[in-house]
């Protein structure tokens, strides 16, 4: 079963952006639609992107998604310190037939 | 609002059979997919098994033996069953409600608040 590869840290100043990577392969991201999760300190995680770019009602468009190819990115603008937490990629594999989430990536606000 | 609370034991010894049910509230059962997911201690999230709108389950395949998802629509809640448990079983479980609909098209929303289960003598 793969896992999708994301960076294990990224950090910027309050008000700037940070994007986070999440590579994978034809048979998960490359064929499937991806989505991106925050998990804050001591709360269940929630989601923030599905369908590669969609957000759900209540996320602010601070939060974008993309996907090219067999990679996907999540970008935040605008960066609060309420955004400190760790954030995860997933979809599904199709060559296992099982869900596989991302390394996961700390987002740090200076 | 969609809740989804998990229960069962926080404490189970080795090799017994950890059991944990998610009851959902605010939501019909049918016409989604359900999903039980584990972060262990220190580590990053773990899918490990769904139940399907269809009936179809699927498990992550290194605990594919040991492993039973099934779901009770009359008492709107769903379950998880892992067998011959280790200290590696550790881990906070959660539940998730899934509204894509499969084919490749799956996400988790919402998800439980997680339940802590220790696997120890």
């Amino acid at each position: 079963q793969s896992v999708l590869t994301q960076p294990p840290s990224v950090s910027a100043a309050p008000g700037q952006k940070v994007t986070i990577s999440c590579s994978g392969s034809r048979s998960d991201i490359g064929n499937n639609y991806g989505s991106w999760y925050q998990h804050l300190p001591g709360t269940a995680p929630k989601l923030l992107i599905y369908d590669n770019y969609k957000r759900p009602s209540g996320i602010p468009d601070r939060f974008s998604g993309s996907k090219s190819g067999t990679s996907a990115t999540l970008a935040i603008t605008g960066l609060q310190t309420g955004d400190e937490g760790d954030y995860y990629c997933g979809t599904w594999d199709s060559s296992v037939s099982a869900y596989v989430f991302g390394t996961g990536t700390k987002v740090t606000v200076l | 609002q969609v809740q989804l609370q998990e229960s069962g034991p926080g404490l189970v010894k080795p090799s017994e059979t950890l059991s944990l049910t998610c009851l959902v509230s605010g939501s019909s059962i049918s016409g989604y997919n359900w999903h039980w997911i584990r972060q262990s201690p220190g580590k990053g999230l773990e899918w490990i098994a769904s139940i399907f709108d269809n009936g179809r389950t699927y498990y992550i395949p290194s605990l594919k033996s040991r492993i039973t998802i099934s779901v009770d629509t009359a008492k709107h809640q769903f379950s998880l069953n892992l067998s011959y448990v280790t200290a590696a079983d550790t881990a906070v479980y959660y539940c998730a409600r899934d509204p894509g609909g499969g084919g490749g098209r799956n996400w988790f929303d919402p998800w439980g608040q997680g339940i802590l289960v220790t696997v120890s003598s």
